[in-house]
């Protein structure tokens, strides 16, 4: 249980264009998901918290016009990358947090390319 | 700002050898947990540690949460090649939830 997927696994896009990545909680309502990102060997940095129903929470440094976050029901987050740029290729991972226990549940990353 | 220092980074070892990574801070966590991410993958959760001094095990993998839930380790028994892969710690009680810290990962290599 508590399966959590993320789609596309990979997109390559053209400077300029806008990208969304999708991440559903497969077989639990998730009220709270969490974006984050994560540069070639470096480690997993919270991007913003994404509420249903409500505004996301944005982390210090991240432009909340450029990555955009809806949280429109339960079961579904996305993120979408506005004016893509080659400086935002990265690994984009989603988590939700399982029902009724410690730790949460990731997604299997998005890598997006900007060319 | 909470910070998770992970030590070694690198961590090449042969089959059957013992090793232990660590996961140190200066802040206390509610909890800190262990993931296991295989490239190009999201991380997949190993353990939840809440309680200080706590101990779990997981077949040869050992899990300890310092008494001051401060720092973590976690040890492995007779490494097997099926172990490579980069470990991660992350610590939770940095305000929101969800808001978890990080280590900079360690990346374990086993050769047969």
């Amino acid at each position: 249980g508590a399966v959590v997927s993320q789609h596309p696994s990979w997109v390559i896009c053209k400077s300029g264009t806008s990208v969304k990545i999708e991440c559903r909680s497969l077989d639990f309502q998730a009220t709270t998901m969490f974006w984050y990102r994560q540069f070639p060997k470096q480690s997993l940095m919270l991007m913003a918290t994404s509420n249903e129903g409500s505004k996301a929470t944005y982390e210090q440094g991240v432009e909340k016009d450029k990555f955009l976050i809806n949280h429109a029901s339960l079961t579904l987050s996305t993120l979408t990358v506005t004016s893509a740029h080659p400086e935002d290729s990265s690994f984009y991972i989603c988590s939700a947090s399982r029902p009724s226990n410690y730790g949460y549940t990731f997604g299997s990353g998005t890598r997006l390319t900007v060319v | 700002t909470q910070l998770l220092e992970q030590s070694p980074q690198f961590l090449s070892i042969q089959e059957g050898e013992n090793l232990t990574v660590y996961c140190n801070s200066s802040s206390v966590f509610s909890s800190l947990q262990w993931y296991r991410q295989e490239p190009g993958e999201g991380p997949v959760l190993l353990v939840t540690v809440v309680t200080g001094g706590e101990v779990k095990k997981l077949k040869r993998l050992t899990f300890q949460f310092g008494d001051a839930r401060k720092d973590s380790s976690l040890h492995i028994t007779a490494a097997q090649p099926g172990d490579t892969g980069l470990y991660l710690c992350a610590g939770e009680g940095g305000g929101s939830q969800g808001n978890l810290i990080f280590g900079k990962g360690t990346k374990l290599s086993v050769k047969p």
